[in-house]
């Protein structure tokens, strides 16, 4: 099975920072990458599918890329909305596979 | 578009019980279906998929054997039967729907809430 390794597991930013989350997949995954968000109570949210396009909806401060094996979630000026543990998750092979996730933590 | 769960509840290691989900909103027999669990204080893990005419499934190596995903599409249900329940087993099993029309290579863009499974003796 493809394998995702996320990157770094917690993160400590403020209020307007910009943070980047990495992803990279185990073999060549083409696009088939997706990004979700999490907050402690509710189900995850998808944010951005095919490794870059955002999902309707989502705020532009958010974006991603990459293809093949290698992957970034950027958040361009963080907001207090945005804390939370974000997934990334292949679906180019079942088993869809998801990362290890990454909380991102109010510093 | 709404998932609903239900039937999580409490079990003894070795035994056995079976998730429903409820879909409404949308063409459900059109869609392939997943189900994806969260552990205590863990990370999503992928746990089981379904085509939209129920023909094909898919499993995580972790359930293979264990768990059956089936889905009613006349009542517009999706299932997860569960047997040889392990203790690692418990956490929130959530329904979620693939985004594409008839298509399984897609990410899960509707999620229900999510039902509780504890496996306990």
């Amino acid at each position: 099975a493809i394998q995702l390794t996320q990157s770094p597991s917690s993160l400590s930013a403020s209020v307007g920072d910009r943070v980047t989350i990495t992803c990279r997949a185990s073999q060549g995954i083409s696009s088939a990458l997706a990004w979700y968000q999490e907050k402690p109570g509710k189900a995850p949210k998808l944010l951005i599918c095919d490794a870059s396009s955002l999902e309707s909806g989502v705020p532009s401060r958010f974006s991603g890329s990459g293809s093949g094996t290698d992957f970034t979630l950027t958040i361009s000026s963080l907001q207090p909305e945005d804390f939370a543990t974000y997934y990334c998750q292949q679906f180019k092979t079942y088993p869809h596979i998801f990362g290890q996730g990454t909380r991102l933590e109010i510093k | 578009v709404q998932l609903v769960e239900s039937g999580g509840g409490l079990v003894h290691p070795g035994g056995s019980l079976r998730l429903s989900c409820t879909a409404s909103g949308f063409t459900f027999d059109s869609y392939t279906m997943s189900w994806v669990r969260q552990a205590p204080g863990k990370g999503l893990e992928w746990v089981s998929g379904i085509s939209g005419s129920g023909t094909i499934k898919y499993y995580a190596d972790s359930v293979k054997g264990r768990f059956t995903i089936s889905r009613d599409n006349s009542r517009n249900t999706l299932y997860l039967q569960m047997n040889s329940l392990r203790v690692e087993d418990t956490a929130k099993y959530y329904c979620a729907k693939v985004k594409g029309y008839n298509y399984a290579a897609d990410p899960l863009d509707i999620w229900g809430r999510g039902t509780m499974l504890t496996v306990s003796s």
